[in-house]
């Protein structure tokens, strides 16, 4: 267990639907990764939050959109759907200053 | 150009056998080199991390990086069923500061 929590498990939803994926750093971390693994894919870096401020960007759509909360726990919404989004996506955080990253569990959001 | 290619594999070894995955990476700015284990759509899960050439071990597993040949590999020694799993390298850019990770090689020990 990495100490880092990802809700929900599994998401199913339709296409042009909108959702949002929840992330709970490991105590102590204030970074937090959003990645998209689709089926047979490396991952992909999205965006990454410090302190409640956007760090870093990645290939992430305009349609989605994420942020970190006084709390520093972190949410990644997705919005109008298609069946290209399915896919895992995990969320990471780090100690400050030091960029070894530990996942969550992941959320697999499955597009219909 | 990929700035981390990662061998694709797949890999298939006898338990036992010495496994070797490779990656190689094209930005002189990435300095912090990691190996992480990802079993079946899990999350990933950190095995090693350096930042410097040359060697580095922990039990049965070796990070090597060269940077001179931007060249990083991971040796499995003694390999066991529970290392089937998908290995990735990762390499953070300290000036883009964020990891770049490679597409993952999957190895598979067959008893």
């Amino acid at each position: 267990d990495s100490g880092v929590t990802q809700t929900p498990k599994h998401l199913i939803t339709a296409t042009g639907q909108r959702v949002t994926l929840r992330c709970s750093p490991r105590s102590g971390d204030l970074s937090v990764y959003w990645y998209q693994q689709s089926l047979d894919q490396g991952l992909q870096f999205l965006i990454q939050y410090y302190n409640g401020e956007e760090r870093a960007k990645g290939n992430i759509l305009e349609r989605f959109s994420a942020q970190q909360f006084p709390d520093l726990h972190s949410e990644l919404n997705l919005s109008s759907l298609e069946l290209g989004d399915s896919a895992l996506y995990f969320c990471a955080s780090s100690l400050p200053g030091v960029d070894t990253q530990y996942f969550g569990p992941g959320t697999r959001l499955t597009v219909l | 150009q990929k700035e981390v290619e990662q061998d694709p594999g797949p890999l298939s070894v006898p338990e036992g056998a010495i496994v070797s995955l490779n990656c190689t990476y094209s930005n002189s700015a990435f300095q912090y080199f990691m190996w992480y284990r990802q079993y079946s759509r899990k999350g990933p899960e950190l095995l090693m991390y350096t930042y410097s050439s040359g060697n580095k071990e922990d039990g049965r597993f070796t990070a090597q990086v060269d940077k001179s040949s931007k060249y990083i590999s991971l040796f499995i020694r003694d390999s066991q069923p529970s290392d089937s799993a998908t290995y990735l390298c990762a390499i953070f850019n300290t000036n883009a500061g964020k990891s770049t990770f490679g597409d993952g090689t999957t190895l598979t020990v067959k008893p």
